[in-house]
C-alpha cells in the first residue's frame, strides 16, 4: 500500500513564504506521477490549485506555485495572505490510481 | 463550466451496498477527455481517493477498496455512479464526486454528501 506523507502542520506569518511537500513511500516522484495540489477550508469541498506538478488553474492565485524538490512534489506560497489558512492536500498518481497525502494544516499567524 | 451534484441515501445499514450518483451539468459526460472520480473524507480526517472512470469505461480503483467498489457511467442520464458493497462503520464519510479536463486533473468537485453506516 503506497503512502504519501505531508507535513502535518506548518505556521507562517502574513506576507511570508512557506513550502509544503509530499513524500512517497515508493521513493522519488517525477513529473510522470502528475502531482496535484488542493486547498480545503472547513465545511467546504476541496478546491484544485495545481495539476501536473506546476500547472495552475485559471482561478489559482499567482502566489501559489508547484514544483519538484528533491524528488518530492512541493507547493510554495509566496506572500501568504490570511485567507490562505487552510488544509492542503497533494494527490499523486501511481499507474493511473491516485493516492492523497495526509494533508498539511497551514496556520497564518 | 462543469457542475457536479451527488445524490443518494444518507444512511446505509452495515453489510449493505452504498450507492451514490453524481449528476453532471454544464457539459456532457460522454464528451471525451474527462475522467470521473469519487473521493471520500471521514469526519475530521483526510481525503481518500476511491477510483475513477473514463467515458470509454476504463476504470482505476484504490487497491484497498477494489474488491468492493464499482464505478460506472450512465450517458443517458448524464450521470456516473459509485457502488460500495459490504459497508461497515469505517465507510462513514462525506463522499465527493469530481472531474477534470485531462487524464490527471481533478478540476471540479461536487459539494459532497454525507453517508453514515449504522443500523
Amino acid at each position: 500500500q503506497t503512502v504519501v506523507t505531508q507535513e502535518p502542520s506548518l505556521t507562517v506569518s502574513p506576507g511570508g513564504t512557506v513550502t509544503l511537500t509530499c513524500a512517497s513511500s515508493t521513493g522519488a516522484v517525477t513529473s510522470g506521477y502528475y502531482p496535484n495540489w488542493f486547498q480545503q477550508k472547513p465545511g467546504q469541498a476541496p478546491r484544485a490549485l495545481i495539476y501536473s506538478t506546476s500547472n495552475k488553474h485559471s482561478w489559482t492565485p499567482a502566489r501559489f506555485s508547484g514544483s519538484l524538490l528533491g524528488g518530492k512534489p512541493a507547493l510554495t506560497l509566496s506572500g501568504v495572505q490570511p485567507e490562505d489558512e487552510a488544509e492542503y492536500y497533494c494527490l499523486v498518481y501511481y499507474g493511473g490510481a491516485g493516492v492523497f497525502g495526509g494533508g498539511t494544516k497551514l496556520t497564518v499567524l | 463550466q462543469v457542475q457536479l451534484q451527488e445524490s443518494g441515501p444518507g444512511l446505509v445499514k452495515p453489510s449493505q451496498t452504498l450507492s451514490l450518483n453524481c449528476t453532471v451539468s454544464g457539459g456532457s459526460i460522454s464528451s471525451g477527455s474527462y475522467y470521473w472520480s469519487w473521493i471520500r473524507q471521514p469526519a475530521g480526517k483526510g481525503l481518500e481517493w476511491i477510483g475513477r472512470i473514463y467515458d470509454s469505461g476504463s476504470t482505476y480503483y484504490n487497491p484497498s477498496l477494489k474488491s468492493r467498489v464499482t464505478i460506472s457511467v450512465d450517458t443517458s442520464k448524464n450521470q456516473f455512479s459509485l457502488k460500495l458493497s459490504s459497508v461497515t462503520a469505517a465507510d462513514t464519510a462525506v463522499y465527493y464526486c469530481a472531474t477534470g479536463s485531462g487524464s490527471y486533473r481533478t478540476d471540479y468537485w461536487g459539494q459532497g454528501t454525507l453517508v453514515t453506516v449504522s443500523s
